[in-house]
Order: C-alpha cells, then sequence, then structure tokens
C-alpha cells in the first residue's frame, strides 16, 4: 500500500501522560499535514510541513503541542501532558499538487 | 472572516435521484474550493476542486459540482446516487497562506 499511513490507529492514555503519533507519507509528497477532527466538525488545521521545515502551526496549537519531521519523510506530533479536550482524531495528509491532500486514516485519541 | 458553509448536517436522497449537497463560501477575492468525501472508517478522499475556468467541474466517482459566483456557491452534484455514495462530504476553500479552511461536513445518506 503506498498511501498515506498512521500509528498507532487507536490510542488511549490517562490525563497527563505524554503520546506520540507518527505518520508515514507517500513517498514522493513534500508537503506534509496535521490536522485535528471531533465528531460533527470538519477537520482542523494544525500545522504544515513543507519537506522537513515546519512552515506554519495554528496560533490556536497549544504549546503542549509538537511536531517533527525530520529528514522530510516521516512525521511525528506529540502531545505533552494530555488532557481530556485532547480526546480527537488526529489525522495525518500529504501532498505534491497544493490543496489536494491525501489523507491517512487517523489515530483516535481518548484521553481518560 | 473567509469561509464555507455546509447549511445541511443531513440528506437524504433515494437510490437512483439526483443528490446535491450543498456549499457556500464567503471568501474575498477568486476562490480555491474543494470537495472531499469521508466514508465510514476511511481517511479524506479528494473529490474536485474549483480554480479557475469552467463553472462546472467534474470529479471523481460521477461527482461534478458548479460553481456560482452571483450567489457564491459551490454544490455538490451527481445525477443519480448510489447506496455506497451514503458518507460525510467536506466542502473547503484555500486561503491566502494555502491551507485549507473546512466546512463542518454533510452526511449523504442514500437509501436503497
Amino acid at each position: 500500500d503506498t498511501g498515506v499511513s498512521q500509528d498507532p490507529r487507536h490510542k488511549i492514555t490517562k490525563r497527563g501522560q505524554n503520546v506520540t503519533f507518527r505518520c508515514d507519507p507517500i513517498s514522493e509528497h513534500n508537503r506534509l499535514y496535521w490536522y485535528r477532527q471531533t465528531l460533527g466538525q470538519g477537520p482542523e488545521f494544525l500545522t504544515y510541513f513543507q519537506n522537513e521545515a515546519q512552515l506554519e502551526k495554528s496560533r490556536l496549537l497549544s504549546d503542549r503541542f509538537s511536531a517533527e519531521r525530520p529528514k522530510g519523510s516521516f512525521s511525528t506530533l506529540e502531545i505533552q501532558r494530555t488532557e481530556q479536550g485532547d480526546s480527537a482524531m488526529y489525522l495525518c495528509a500529504s501532498s505534491l499538487v497544493v490543496g489536494e491532500l491525501f489523507f491517512g486514516e487517523g489515530s483516535r485519541l481518548t484521553v481518560l | 472572516a473567509q469561509s464555507v458553509a455546509q447549511p445541511e448536517d443531513q440528506v437524504n436522497v433515494a437510490e437512483g435521484n439526483p443528490l446535491t449537497v450543498k456549499c457556500t463560501y464567503s471568501v474575498s477575492g477568486n476562490p480555491y474550493l474543494f470537495w472531499y468525501v469521508q466514508y465510514p472508517n476511511r481517511g479524506l478522499q479528494f473529490l474536485l476542486k474549483y480554480i479557475t475556468g469552467d463553472n462546472l467541474v467534474k470529479g471523481s466517482y460521477g461527482f461534478e459540482a458548479e460553481f456560482n459566483k452571483s450567489q457564491t456557491s459551490f454544490h455538490l452534484k451527481k445525477p443519480s446516487a448510489l447506496v455506497s455514495d451514503s458518507a460525510l462530504y467536506f466542502c473547503a476553500h484555500m486561503d491566502s497562506n494555502y491551507q485549507l479552511i473546512w466546512g463542518a461536513g454533510t452526511k449523504l445518506i442514500i437509501k436503497p
């Protein structure tokens, strides 16, 4: 499968713990995005990479959230000191053409 | 604020009938508009986009969308609905930073 893959698909954690999600984009795609989606809502932009450079980060994003894309390949999204409000589906997408995003199936986070 | 709106939370259509999923935009300048679909337990998939040119845009799975500047709309259409078209549909526009701003989504239910 040459699509976008995300791991883990589902993470259950206790409040205050740190979690990390991984995204492997389509190999030739230089753009990589992270979004958050809650039930009944559209995706909410979190951050964007072009190659290894993080070019944009949502102003709504708490400093507990950090993302990396070393060497312009896979990316990780870490959430420190998780809160119940962080419970959501975390989506990764990659693209070659601006606006035409290929999404993974998401990583669902449940914070107890 | 620049945005897109999907006025219907849910649309119900009988199989074989034409379907329309509505989207209106509030964007200054020339809007870049997109439709994505999210099937159950699947990642979001790009359907079609309007950047410039013909107002009628054709996309994947037999869908098309009509850009109407006077009505500031970009409705998604299909002449004959299939049960397999049942999914969540998102309209989005691209902002000046080339990021997608998403609508809240419309659940499309096609009944046999």
